[in-house]
């Protein structure tokens, strides 16, 4: 079955230096997202992805952070300047089409920022 | 503004009985999917069930059912014969309109033998 893949697993990187998360869709799927898990806490929605420009993104979601879709298949996520704040599970979704489809999540990256 | 709201942070069932996590949504959006999703202890998301905002039939798959009732907006998960392994955080959302999911503060279920 098919499923999306995120790696790494567990990135530890020190607060300032930039991290890029990354993520393989389903290949069929049209539609990426970004989404954050504080530890503890509920999931956030951070942007999603259509047609190579983001669709919608949340306040979260300020300069900092940037996403891209560099080749056919993979979809990543780009931390600028990490702070302490940014430790979190980062999870990838994608989805066939929009607007109610479901998503399916890949296993996470937990980033802890030191 | 989109608004999910789960009340219960904890639940405890005894093995072998059903279960209802509650959900309330709030929306103001005419087309909309509601979901519930697992987190068990390693940390992955896993779908369970969906409902579209205009099905009329309650969304059913396996021991999992979705009761719906779109006057109230309550989205409640029904977990029947609970298994040990149905131990997790339960995780209402809601996609509406731009793409947007909207995640509930999640009710972490746990099964008693």
């Amino acid at each position: 079955e098919p499923e999306v893949t995120q790696t790494p697993s567990h990135q530890v990187t020190q607060m300032g230096q930039e991290v890029i998360l990354r993520c393989v869709p389903i290949s069929n799927h049209l539609y990426f997202y970004w989404y954050r898990q504080i530890l503890g806490q509920k999931v956030e929605f951070l942007v999603s992805f259509y047609n190579n420009e983001i669709s919608e993104k949340s306040e979260i979601f300020d300069d900092q952070f940037s996403v891209e879709r560099p080749d056919g298949s993979n979809f990543t996520l780009k931390i600028r300047s990490t702070k302490l704040e940014d430790s979190a599970m980062y999870f990838c979704a994608s989805s066939e089409m929009s607007s109610t489809d479901t998503q399916y999540f890949g296993p996470g990256t937990r980033l802890t920022v030191l | 503004a989109q608004k999910i709201t789960q009340t219960q942070p904890g639940m405890f069932v005894q093995e072998k009985e059903a279960v209802t996590l509650d959900c309330t949504y709030d929306t103001s959006d005419q087309s909309y999917g509601l979901f519930w999703y697992k987190q068990p202890s390693s940390g992955e998301m896993i779908f369970l069930i969906y409902q579209g905002s205009y099905d009329e039939q309650n969304a059913t798959e396996g021991r999992y059912s979705l009761n719906f009732q779109k006057a109230r907006k309550s989205a409640n998960l029904v977990i029947s014969a609970s298994q040990l392994g149905d131990s997790a955080m339960y995780f209402c959302a809601m996609m509406g309109n731009f793409n947007k999911f909207y995640f509930g503060s999640g009710t972490k279920l746990n099964v008693k033998p």
